[in-house]
């Protein structure tokens, strides 16, 4: 089955910096790439996700890259702001069985 | 649009009392259904998936079952708890045909 590995577990920056949080899967069959956001005491929420048909996504402050070859991929947050501290995984899927597997999260900490 | 619903948010339990945690989605039909447990500052640990009515896969053994009544209803149960069942759950679906997991808001268990 899938294997997703995600670092760093912890990360600390400073407001303005940039942050990235890498990720690399096993299954070279996944196609499917979300990033989720977990803020303190609310479930995960979406905020986005490539497939491996593009190698990157921008949506304003965050991108995401991705090296079908080498099997990582990573998202970046430009001009970190103190509301982006929260906990991020990265997830893994191929078309076939639908189901996501997770990283193991990056508590990103933003400091003013 | 589809929404998901989980309660209740938070919970208190003795040891060795039962557990019944219910989700349901609205807005979607035969949709996967997870289950997630979530221990302080770690990971999503994959408790329990359906894809299909009376249709439960478990990922690991443990104190907890799972099952699925009507198509749209997920339900997380235990007989006897354990202090180890504390944790934060989560429910998730995915659309058949589409690789997007939705979450629900959560529920913190502390077992006493």
């Amino acid at each position: 089955g899938e294997n997703v590995e995600q670092h760093p577990s912890t990360l600390s920056v400073q407001e303005g910096d940039s942050a990235v949080i890498k990720c690399t899967y096993s299954d070279s069959a996944s196609n499917y790439f979300p990033w989720y956001k977990q803020e303190l005491g609310k479930g995960p929420q979406l905020i986005i996700d490539i497939r491996s048909n593009v190698g990157e996504k921008k949506d304003q402050r965050i991108a995401v890259t991705l090296n079908k070859t080498a099997k990582h991929f990573s998202l970046h947050i430009t001009e970190t702001q103190p509301e982006d501290s929260a906990v991020y995984f990265c997830a893994a899927s191929d078309n076939a069985g639908n189901m996501l597997t997770f990283g193991g999260g990056t508590r990103l900490m933003v400091k003013p | 649009s589809q929404t998901i619903h989980q309660w209740p948010a938070t919970l208190v339990q003795p040891v060795g009392s039962p557990l019944s945690l219910e989700c349901t989605v609205e807005g979607t039909s035969n949709p996967n259904l997870y289950w997630y447990r979530q221990a302080a500052g770690r990971g999503l640990q994959l408790l329990f998936y359906s894809v299909g009515i009376g249709q439960i896969s478990s990922e690991v053994p443990q104190n907890l079952s799972a099952s699925r009544p009507q198509d749209r209803q997920f339900i997380l149960s235990s007989k006897k708890l354990l202090l180890s069942d504390s944790g934060f759950y989560l429910c998730a679906w995915e659309g058949q045909a589409n690789t997007e997991a939705f979450f629900g808001q959560g529920t913190r268990l502390t077992v006493v």
